[in-house]
């Protein structure tokens, strides 16, 4: 499987700042994902980060307040915008390998937790 | 809405028993079928995948499908104290350009 790094791995923040994620992989990927996941819930997908072109986002999250960059097939940001306590949350990238063992296994890199006071 | 059903726990097992996970999916055309374990404070890890019906074995856990009655379950035989964490079920449908998460089962095993 992928070495996947993000970075930071926590931050605390102010109302209305934004923040960015870095996912770093070290290795090739067909497909990036973005999670969100808030305390004792499950894995909530915010958008497909698509190389080269603008992600896909799923029912209920945006690109003005979380903008997605990809610009190669190993690196994607995520950007939370104008932050708002309700944002709190561990935010993790996944990855589908190129060449993997099947074309849908993801695996996830070790998440940030973004507290928003 | 396609989902996956999960009984949230937690589900408490004493040490060298077999942990019985389950999960349930409304999708039919679902190919893809996973279990991550999640253990406090840090992020989903890849168990095992199933494809086809039936079981898969890999170590101490089985996997089972049973994609008629859309059913699929993870066994942990000889549970350790170490198996503590949150099961969650995913399902993919071709491609995996759509995987849903189930909420996750908590399980303990005592010492």
């Amino acid at each position: 499987s992928a070495v996947i790094s993000q970075k930071p791995s926590r931050d605390i923040c102010q109302r209305g700042t934004s923040l960015t994620i870095q996912c770093q992989v070290d290795s090739q990927v067909t497909m990036m994902f973005w999670y969100r996941q808030q305390p004792g819930q499950s894995l909530t997908l915010i958008a497909t980060a698509n190389q080269g072109s603008e992600a896909t986002y799923e029912s209920g999250f945006v690109i003005d307040k979380f903008p997605i960059s990809r610009p190669n097939l190993t690196f994607s940001t995520l950007t939370v915008s104008n932050m708002s306590p309700e944002d709190s949350s561990i935010y993790l990238c996944s990855v589908v390998p190129s060449g993997g063992p099947s074309t849908d296994t993801q695996y996830f890199g070790p998440g940030t937790r973004l507290t928003v006071l | 809405q396609k989902e996956v059903e999960q009984n949230s726990g937690p589900l408490s097992v004493p040490e060298g028993a077999i942990a019985s996970l389950n999960c349930t999916y409304s999708d039919r055309v679902s190919q893809s079928f996973f279990w991550y374990r999640q253990y406090s404070g840090k992020s989903p890890e890849l168990i095992m995948s199933i494809y086809s019906n039936g079981d898969k074995e890999d170590g101490r856990f089985t996997a089972q499908l049973n994609k008629a009655s859309q059913y699929v379950s993870l066994l942990i035989r000889d549970s350790q104290p170490s198996d503590s964490a949150t099961y969650l079920c995913a399902v993919s449908n071709t491609g995996g350009f759509k995987t849903i998460f189930g909420a996750g089962t908590r399980l303990f095993v005592k010492a």
